[in-house]
C-alpha cells in the first residue's frame, strides 16, 4: 500500500541547532515533493518544492534533499529559532500525477 | 500574492444543521480548488476537487450528497456540510493554485474552518 511517513513524535531541539525532519514514502514515484509549514489552527504554508532530478534545494535557512533511491526527503532548518516551532508537512504527487498527498507531519519545538 | 481566504473560521451549531463554508481566491483565478479535512494531530485528507463550472470530483469514501461543493465562479468555491452530525466535526481547509492542479506547483491554503457540531 502507499504510505508517506513522517515522524509523529515531536522533535525538540535547542535554539541555534539544526533541525532535521524526515519524510519517507512507499509505493510512490513522485516527480515532485513539497514541504509545508502549519501553525495551530491555520492552513499550511508552502515552503519548498524539489524535483526528482534535484538532489538538494535551499532557501535561506531551509534545505531540502530528495533521494529517489532511498525514497526519502530530508528537511533541514539551520540556526533554528523558537519562531520555527510548528508542524512541518511533506507532500508528493500520487502515481496518477497531479494530486498532492500529505504526510502526517512532524511537530518541531525549538526551545530558547 | 496568491491569497486564499476561507470563511467562516469557526462554526458551532446543533446537529442537523447545514453549514456552508466559502473559499475565495483573492488575487488570482482558480479553475480548480481543493477541499481537505484534518483531524487533530493528523494529516490533511483530500475530500474533493472542485472544478469551476462542472461537478466536483470526490475522493473514495466521501459522500457527495453529504458534502456539497459548488464552484460557480473562478474565485469562489463553497462546501456545504448537509445535516451535520457530531462526527462531521473537524477542521476543513481549502486550497488553490494560480497554476491549477498540477503537483509541480505550490498550493495556497485558506486558514481553515473549525466545525463543531453539538
Amino acid at each position: 500500500s502507499q504510505k508517506i511517513e513522517q515522524n509523529s513524535e515531536a522533535l525538540n531541539i535547542q535554539e541555534g541547532k539544526t533541525a532535521t525532519l524526515t519524510c519517507n514514502y512507499t509505493n510512490y514515484s513522485p516527480a515532485y515533493l513539497q514541504w509545508y509549514r502549519q501553525d495551530p489552527g491555520r492552513g499550511p504554508v508552502f515552503l519548498l518544492l524539489i524535483r526528482e532530478n534535484e538532489k538538494e534545494k535551499r532557501k535561506e535557512r531551509l534545505k531540502v534533499t530528495f533521494d529517489t533511491t532511498l525514497k526519502q526527503s530530508l528537511f533541514h532548518i539551520t540556526a533554528s529559532q523558537p519562531a520555527d516551532s510548528a508542524t512541518y508537512l511533506c507532500a508528493l504527487n500520487n502515481n496518477a500525477g497531479n494530486m498532492l498527498t500529505f504526510g502526517g507531519g512532524t511537530r518541531l519545538m525549538v526551545k530558547p | 500574492g496568491a491569497v486564499v481566504s476561507q470563511h467562516p473560521s469557526r462554526v458551532i451549531c446543533k446537529s442537523g444543521t447545514s453549514v456552508k463554508i466559502e473559499c475565495r481566491s483573492l488575487d488570482f483565478q482558480a479553475t480548480t480548488m481543493f477541499w481537505y479535512r484534518q483531524f487533530p494531530k493528523k494529516s490533511l485528507m483530500l475530500m474533493a476537487t472542485s472544478n469551476e463550472g462542472s461537478k466536483a470530483t470526490y475522493e473514495q469514501g466521501v459522500e457527495k450528497d453529504k458534502f456539497l461543493i459548488n464552484h460557480a465562479s473562478l474565485t469562489l468555491s463553497t462546501l456545504t456540510v448537509t445535516s451535520a452530525h457530531p462526527e462531521d466535526s473537524s477542521f476543513y481547509i481549502c486550497s488553490a493554485s494560480p497554476s491549477g492542479q498540477y503537483s509541480n506547483q505550490p498550493q495556497h491554503f485558506g486558514d481553515g474552518t473549525r466545525l463543531s457540531i453539538l
